[in-house]
This record gives C-alpha cells, sequence and structure tokens, in this order.
C-alpha cells in the first residue's frame, strides 16, 4: 500500500546543531509539504514543494530549509536549532492540482 | 490570505450524546473545506472535505459536515458521540493557488462515560 513515512519519530538535539528530518512517500504525489504543530495554533505551514527542483517558503519557514532531488523525498532540515523550534513536526503529500492532504505519522522533536 | 477560527479549544460530551463543533473561515470566494481528526500521538486522518455541489457531506466514523456559505461556516456534527470519538480536531480550508491547507487551532473533544 502506498503510504507516507516520517523519521525518526522522536528525536531530541541540542541548540545550534543541524537536524534534517525525513519525510519519504509512495504515493507519487508532485505536492508536498511540511507543517508544525504547537498548542494553540494548530498545524502552521513550513515549507511546500509543487515537483522535484520546487520549493516554496510557507508563514513559518525561518530557521528552515527543503530540497527536492525526486519526486518521493522532502527532508527538511533545520539549520541551526533553536529552542522555539520544538514541535511536531508533519509532513504531507498531494496529488496535482488537489487541495487533499495526506499526513505522515509526525516526528516529535525537542531542541534543549 | 484565507483564516480559519475553531471557537471551541476544548468539548466535553457523554457519550451518546450529540456534537457539533464550530468552524468558521475567512475568504473571498468558496473554498475548499476539510476536517481532519488527530487521535493521540497519531497523524491526521481525514473525516471529509467539502468542494462543491451538496453542502451537507457525509464522512467516516459517522461524521457529517454542513457548509453554511451565508455564515462562512462548515460545522462538523455526530448524532451519536463514542468514547473512540475523543481527539482533536482539525478544521482547513484549502484556497487560491497555493496548495497547502490553513488549519484553525483544533479544537479537543472528551468523552465522558
Amino acid at each position: 500500500d502506498a503510504e507516507i513515512t516520517q523519521s525518526p519519530r522522536h528525536k531530541i538535539t541540542e541548540t545550534g546543531r543541524q537536524v534534517t528530518l525525513a519525510c519519504h512517500q509512495t504515493w507519487n504525489h508532485n505536492n508536498m509539504f511540511w507543517y508544525r504543530q504547537d498548542l494553540g495554533h494548530g498545524l502552521r505551514l513550513i515549507h511546500y514543494s509543487y515537483g522535484v527542483q520546487d520549493t516554496n517558503k510557507g508563514e513559518v519557514s525561518d530557521g528552515y530549509s527543503v530540497s527536492r532531488s525526486n519526486t518521493e523525498d522532502l527532508p527538511l532540515t533545520l539549520e541551526s536549532a533553536a529552542s522555539s523550534q520544538t514541535s511536531v513536526y508533519f509532513c504531507a503529500s498531494s496529488v496535482q492540482q488537489n487541495y487533499e492532504q495526506y499526513f505522515g505519522p509526525g516526528t516529535r522533536l525537542t531542541v534543549t | 490570505a484565507q483564516s480559519v477560527t475553531q471557537p471551541d479549544i476544548h468539548i466535553t460530551v457523554s457519550e451518546g450524546a450529540s456534537l457539533e463543533l464550530r468552524c468558521n473561515y475567512s475568504y473571498g470566494a468558496t473554498p475548499y473545506l476539510f476536517w481532519y481528526v488527530q487521535s493521540p500521538g497519531q497523524g491526521l486522518q481525514l473525516l471529509l472535505k467539502y468542494f462543491s455541489g451538496d453542502t451537507l457531506v457525509q464522512g467516516i466514523k459517522g461524521f457529517e459536515a454542513e457548509f453554511k456559505r451565508s455564515q462562512s461556516s462548515f460545522n462538523l456534527r455526530k448524532p451519536s458521540v463514542h468514547w473512540s470519538d475523543a481527539a482533536e480536531y482539525f478544521c482547513a480550508v484549502g484556497a487560491g493557488g497555493r496548495r497547502a491547507l490553513t488549519f484553525g487551532s483544533g479544537t479537543r473533544l472528551q468523552v465522558q462515560p
């Protein structure tokens, strides 16, 4: 069955370290998204991509970067982790021209 | 830009009682509307969606939602709540050329026996 996976599921890191969160989907979807979830804020968009070599900033992109070298993967990198980036991160994907998104299980990141 | 408001942060209902979760959106035209559910420690699962047509949409797990253009609302309902419905519920909208979703802040549902 097609799916979307995230790794690691839990990560503890120190302030200032670079961290990469993986997202892999086997739906063959063009669109991929990264959101962060914080209490009282719902999910907020970090970055998104409409296809290979395409990346776009969302509302809370500062301190994050993504790259899209193939259809299946959209890794999220925190260049220099900050305590404010402690959150749960969700990856999602959707078919081209479609708003219905499929979500991964999430990665809980703690920055100490 | 669109926005989504879920006025109720936390709702408690008794098992077997009816449920209505409120969602209001702000957008110039009719957006694509979604309800997602998140069980503790899990990802988001799509409950139902509205794109066009019949304003009352049926979803999974016995949920339904009604789109009311005049009120810019898309409230989620269930006639009889089960203990397994305890979770967090998110309303989301998609609009404009960007295919990302804008989420409300969520409503946490607690079910009393």
